[in-house]
């Protein structure tokens, strides 16, 4: 099956800073990514859409300035948390559609958020 | 907005036995799935429904899409360790966004 990656997997900050995840399709385009939240013992809650080549959608509630998203690749998709604060630590995990019209999201594995 | 409705929430069975949790929406989905995510890692399907009334096995997993597209129900036959992990329905939606239930986390006793 189609694989996705993001990188990193794990990362700590300091509040304040800024840190960017990726997302990449590995054997297949990725016209449209997807990135997801996932707060602990929780579901995973959709925060934007990420069309390549063009602005992201972002979900009710989500603030755009803070959750940066760059789709400049068919098969890269990239979220920057900035200025993040401890209560942005979470596990982000983003997905993938193939580009030719298949209706299967394929998940990256994670990368987990801590913000001191 | 649209949510799907996941129960149990936690489940601690023994090894062996049989497990049920369903998944209700008070929308349409014309398309249902069922992913398991293990800790530390994104979730990966199991299976997915299309047609309304459709029952579909996967090895030990057993899911049926309800007549009226608004729920759905996940079997596991003699579950084994690994099994272990939180199980998401999620409804595809028309705008092509999957909308998750709220997962069921299964505990496995040895």
């Amino acid at each position: 099956g189609a694989v996705v990656s993001q990188h990193p997997s794990w990362v700590i900050c300091k509040s304040g800073t800024s840190v960017k995840i990726e997302c990449r399709s590995l054997d297949f385009q990725a016209t449209t990514m997807f990135w997801y939240r996932q707060f602990p013992k929780q579901s995973l809650m959709l925060m934007a859409t990420s069309n390549e080549g063009s602005k992201a959608t972002y979900e009710q509630g989500v603030e755009k300035d803070k959750f940066l998203i760059n789709h400049a690749s068919l098969t890269l998709s990239t979220l920057t948390v900035t200025s993040a604060h401890p209560e942005d630590s979470s596990f982000y995990i983003c997905s993938a559609r193939d580009g030719q019209g298949a209706w299967e999201l394929f998940f990256g594995e994670g990368s987990r958020l801590t913000v001191l | 907005g649209q949510q799907l409705n996941q129960s149990p929430q936690s489940m601690f069975i023994q090894e062996g036995e049989d497990v049920s949790m369903n998944c209700t929406s008070s929308s349409i989905f014309n398309t249902w799935l069922w992913y398991k995510q293990d800790p530390g890692e994104g979730p990966v399907l199991l299976i997915a429904l299309y047609k309304a009334g459709e029952l579909t096995s996967n090895g030990r997993l057993t899911a049926q899409f309800g007549i009226t597209r608004k729920d759905s129900f996940l079997n596991i036959s003699a579950s084994i360790p690994s099994d272990v992990g939180i199980y998401f329905c999620a409804g595809l939606n028309q705008g092509g966004k999957l909308i998750f239930g709220q997962g069921t986390e299964l505990s496995v006793k040895p």
